[in-house]
C-alpha cells in the first residue's frame, strides 16, 4: 500500500486566493483526519470523517475552511479566502477505527504571502 | 494546565545512551499514542497503548493507567533517532496532543 497520499506537498499562494489540499487515505480505512501543525499551536485536529461523513468539525478555525469527502478514497480541505495566518503544515491521516493507530500522510506545507 | 504534558521539552544525549521521554495526562483516556516526527516533517505512528507495555526494536512504550503516565524508552540511541516525539491521548472521541519532546542524539 502506498500509504496516505497528500497533494500538493508544497503550496505558496497569495492572500485572498483559494487553496485546495487533497488527501487519499489508505484503502479500507474508514476514518480520515485533517490536522494543522504550526510552531505556536502544535498539532490541531481540524475535522474527521467516518465513512465519508463529517463527524466532528469543531476544530475548523472559521468559515473560510471547509472539508469534503465525496468518496472513500478522496478528501479535500479548502481555504477560501486564504490568509497569512493559515500558513502551516496540513496533515491528513487515516485509520481503520476511531481508536486505532492513525497513519499520516507526508503533509502539505502551505505558505500564504 | 495542559491536559497532556510531556517532559523533557528538549533532550540532547550521546549515541548509545538510554533515553526516556515522559507523558502525563489529566483526563480519562481510551488509548495513548506515541508518534515520531522527523526533521523533514513526516509523522510516523510508533505505538498505540491502552495498557501495559509494547516493544518494537529499540523502542519500548509503557503506560500506567492508574498514575496517568506513559513513558517512551529508546535503548542504544542512535543519531537517526533524532526527532520530535509526540504523545497524544484519546479521550471522549478527541485526540489531545502533547507539545512534543525534541530529541537530539549526538554521534
Amino acid at each position: 500500500d502506498a500509504g496516505v497520499i497528500q497533494s500538493p506537498r508544497h503550496e505558496v499562494t497569495e492572500m485572498g486566493q483559494e487553496v485546495t489540499l487533497r488527501c487519499k487515505p489508505i484503502s479500507g480505512h474508514d476514518y480520515l483526519f485533517w490536522y494543522r501543525q504550526t510552531m505556536m499551536r502544535g498539532l490541531e485536529l481540524l475535522i474527521y470523517f467516518n465513512n465519508n461523513v463529517p463527524i466532528d468539525d469543531s476544530g475548523m478555525p472559521e468559515d473560510r475552511f471547509s472539508a469534503k469527502m465525496p468518496n472513500a478514497s478522496f478528501s479535500t480541505l479548502k481555504i477560501q479566502p486564504s490568509e497569512p495566518r493559515d500558513s502551516a503544515v496540513y496533515f491528513c491521516a487515516s485509520s481503520i477505527g476511531p481508536y486505532n493507530e492513525q497513519f499520516f500522510g507526508p503533509g502539505t506545507r502551505l505558505t500564504v504571502l | 494546565k495542559n491536559e497532556v504534558e510531556q517532559s523533557p521539552q528538549n533532550l540532547t544525549a550521546q549515541e548509545g545512551e538510554f533515553i526516556t521521554i515522559n507523558c502525563s495526562y489529566s483526563v480519562g483516556i481510551s488509548a495513548l499514542h506515541w508518534l515520531q516526527q522527523h526533521p523533514g516533517g513526516g509523522i510516523v505512528s510508533l505505538f498505540m497503548l491502552s495498557s501495559g507495555k509494547k516493544k518494537h526494536g529499540r523502542l519500548i512504550a509503557t503506560i500506567n493507567i492508574q498514575e496517568k503516565h506513559s513513558s517512551l524508552h529508546i535503548t542504544a540511541s542512535h543519531p537517526r533517532d533524532s526527532a520530535v516525539y509526540i504523545c497524544a491521548v484519546r479521550s471522549n472521541y478527541q485526540l489531545i496532543w502533547g507539545a512534543g519532546t525534541k530529541l537530539i542524539i549526538k554521534p
